[in-house]
């Protein structure tokens, strides 16, 4: 069964600092991955996708997460934060042809201005 | 605009009570899920309609009874309602089912709280 594990439940960082989210996966398969985020009191939205090619996927906002295949992970990372970066990050995985999208638990981010 | 949309946006109601949640989706998608997130933000699927025909029907209690009139709608009824289905239910939609490129469009949420 395929499952998605997020290393951090809660981050905080200062305005510029860099920023790594963890996200592994468990498929042994060919999967499509994704990062989601949830700005406070909001849906959720597409940050970006990695489906095949270049594993280093660059998403909006400035975010990009590169895919290891041989260590199953896609990790989130943006080089300076802001404020605005505030939100939930979901990690998300979906085996490839497969029906179901399985979500991460969520890492919490704050950012102090 | 187009847009996943669904309400009500907020819900309250008591024990025992039976209600429904109204989604609508207008970006031309075949599929569309139920995904209901708990007081930890944790995400679960609960459903999934591909042009109305129930695909994914995760283990979820029967009260819970999702119904899809057509493609570009799927509601959710809930019966005899108990506290633990206090929670944020959302709505997505994505273009195909299993498709390379079906990344899943969510609406606002529904925030229903049991009393």
């Amino acid at each position: 069964a395929q499952s998605v594990s997020q290393h951090n439940h809660h981050v905080i960082l200062s305005e510029a600092a860099s920023l790594e989210l963890g996200c592994n996966y468990s498929y042994g398969g060919t999967v499509n991955l994704f990062w989601y985020v949830q700005y406070p009191g909001q849906h959720l939205q597409l940050l970006l996708k990695y489906f095949s090619g270049d594993p280093l996927v660059k998403g909006i906002k400035g975010f990009e997460a590169e895919f290891i295949k041989s260590k199953f992970s896609f990790n989130l990372r943006k080089p300076s934060v802001q404020w605005s970066d505030t939100a939930e990050y979901f990690c998300a995985v979906k085996g490839g042809g497969g029906f179901k999208t399985i979500f991460g638990a969520g890492t919490r981010l704050f950012v102090k201005a | 605009d187009t847009a996943v949309s669904q309400t009500p946006k907020y819900l309250v109601t008591q024990m025992g009570n039976d209600k429904s949640i109204k989604c609508e989706q207008n970006l031309g998608h075949d599929t569309m899920y139920w995904y209901k997130q708990d007081s930890k933000k944790f995400l679960k699927i609960m459903f999934s309609y591909n042009n109305k025909e129930l695909i994914i029907n995760e283990t979820v209690p029967n009260r819970f009874s999702p119904k899809s009139p057509d493609k570009a709608h799927l509601n959710l009824h809930i019966n005899s309602l108990e506290l633990g289905d206090s929670a944020v239910y959302f709505c997505a939609s994505s273009q195909d089912l299993a498709g390379a490129n079906s990344p899943l469009h969510f609406g606002n949420g529904t925030r229903l709280t049991v009393t």
